[in-house]
């Protein structure tokens, strides 16, 4: 059973980079794809981007210019950095894996505010 | 990229059947069967319920089904319980290799 937990300051100042980890469990990063998925308080989801088996990536064009997904396979770790964040970056972002985001990680809330 | 287009609340009685609508365009739900389904408690993280248009993970009930006709997919829930009341999200792969969501669908069992 794979399982993924979010990582990372709660509390982002504005203009400064978000930065979140997300570690798997019971399975292997070297296998499916692997997303970052964010949810504004009371709001929908939002597709970040991801990063794949191979080290590809492909963003939400909504953030291409602000956005890096990388792996670090020695850890079976993958992470998120926004920069340049705004209070409109403030939610809950998720952690997820598989070919249709089948495991989701709980989920962490980070507020941008100074 | 602009979001899926799902009606902002639908609602069913126990036992009855409800669906919901997943309006996108010929670059993602049209243009590929690569729709999922994702059934969100308040408070949880979204859980996998169809994937592909009409596939279910172990373990999802077979009163969930989806379909896709055009540009249009569906989540079909028979048998509505207690339990289904849930915010529902679809996904679709697009023809840039990116993936869009939904607007998010609430539903209530009266």
């Amino acid at each position: 059973q794979v399982q993924l937990q979010e990582s990372g300051p709660g509390l982002v100042k504005p203009s400064e980079t978000l930065s979140l980890t997300c570690t798997v469990s019971g399975g292997s990063i070297t296998s499916y794809y692997w997303s970052w998925i964010r949810q504004p308080p009371g709001k929908g989801l939002e597709w970040v981007g991801y990063i794949d088996y191979s080290g590809s990536t492909n963003y939400n064009p909504s953030f291409k210019t602000r956005v890096t997904i990388s792996v670090d396979t020695s850890k079976n770790q993958f992470s998120l950095k926004l920069s340049s964040v705004t209070a409109a970056d403030t939610a809950v972002y998720y952690c997820a894996g598989g070919y249709n985001l089948d495991y989701w990680g709980q989920g962490t809330l980070v507020t941008v505010s100074s | 990229q602009s979001a899926l287009t799902q009606p902002a609340s639908v609602s069913g009685s126990p036992g009855q059947s409800i669906t919901i609508s997943c309006t996108g365009t010929s670059s993602d739900v049209g243009g590929y069967n690569f729709v999922s389904w994702y059934q969100q408690h308040p408070g949880k993280a979204p859980k996998l319920m169809i994937f592909d248009v009409t596939n279910r993970p172990s373990g999802v009930p077979h009163r969930f089904s989806g379909s896709k006709s055009g540009n249009t997919a569906s989540l079909t829930i028979s048998g509505l319980q207690a339990e289904d009341e849930a915010d529902y999200f679809c996904s679709s792969y697009t023809n840039s290799r990116t993936w869009v969501f939904g607007g998010g669908t609430k539903l209530t069992v009266l």
